[in-house]
């Protein structure tokens, strides 16, 4: 069955620092990938998205994930974190193109202290 | 452009109880999905609407739930009856151009 790793489950960083968040999938063909993000109180939000070309997608707020196939992996980076970046993140796979439904990972939570 | 609608917002029950969710996508999005949030997992897919035939209902508990979404547009889901493992947020998601775009969720507490 198609799972996706979130391996970071509890993330804590101070200002400033950089932030690598793990995704990893299990689904050898074409995949659509996503990270989704929800901040406390708040819905889930789309924060990037990969569907095809440059494996390197830049998001919102500064965040930017690589794909690399031979590795299955979607990992999600930001150079310098913000206490306002403290959230829950979201990676997620689509790997069936005849319906946009999304498998998830568990989810890494992140907190930023200032 | 407005955003997927959901309500209630909190609902608590009590076991053997029943509830019902609504949920408004976003305008002119064919597709409409319910998924479940347990506590410390991500949302896993509960039933899939393609304006109002079902795509995917593979992962609903269909003893005890239901979904319709009877002229294309919003959509109800409900639980009778309630168990405390149904405690979860109930997300609704809508999507046109294979994004998924997700409700503020309703926070089901069975007691």
């Amino acid at each position: 069955a198609q799972s996706v790793s979130q391996h970071n489950h509890h993330v804590i960083l101070s200002e400033a620092a950089s932030l690598e968040l793990g995704c990893n999938y299990s689904y050898g063909g074409t995949v659509n990938l996503f990270w989704y993000v929800q901040y406390p109180g708040q819905h889930l939000q789309l924060l990037l998205k990969y569907f095809s070309g440059d494996p390197l997608v830049k998001g919102i707020k500064g965040f930017e994930a690589e794909f690399i196939k031979s590795k299955f992996s979607f990992n999600l980076r930001k150079p310098s974190v913000q206490w306002s970046d403290t959230a829950e993140y979201f990676c997620a796979v689509n790997a069936d193109y005849n319906t946009d439904k999304l498998i998830f990972g568990t989810g890494t939570r992140l907190q930023v202290f200032p | 452009e407005a955003g997927v609608a959901q309500s209630p917002r909190y609902k608590i029950i009590e076991k053997r109880q029943s509830v019902a969710f609504w949920c408004n996508p976003i305008s002119g999005h064919a597709t409409l999905y319910w998924y479940q949030q347990i506590l410390g997992q991500g949302p896993k897919l509960l039933i899939q609407f393609q304006n109002n035939g079902v795509v995917d209902d593979s992962q609903l508990p269909k003893d005890r739930f239901s979904a319709e979404r009877l002229k294309g547009v919003d959509s109800t889901l409900k639980i009778q009856p309630a168990k405390l493992e149904d405690s979860a947020v109930y997300l609704c998601a809508s999507s046109a151009t294979g994004t998924s775009f997700f409700g503020p969720g309703t926070r089901l507490t069975v007691l």
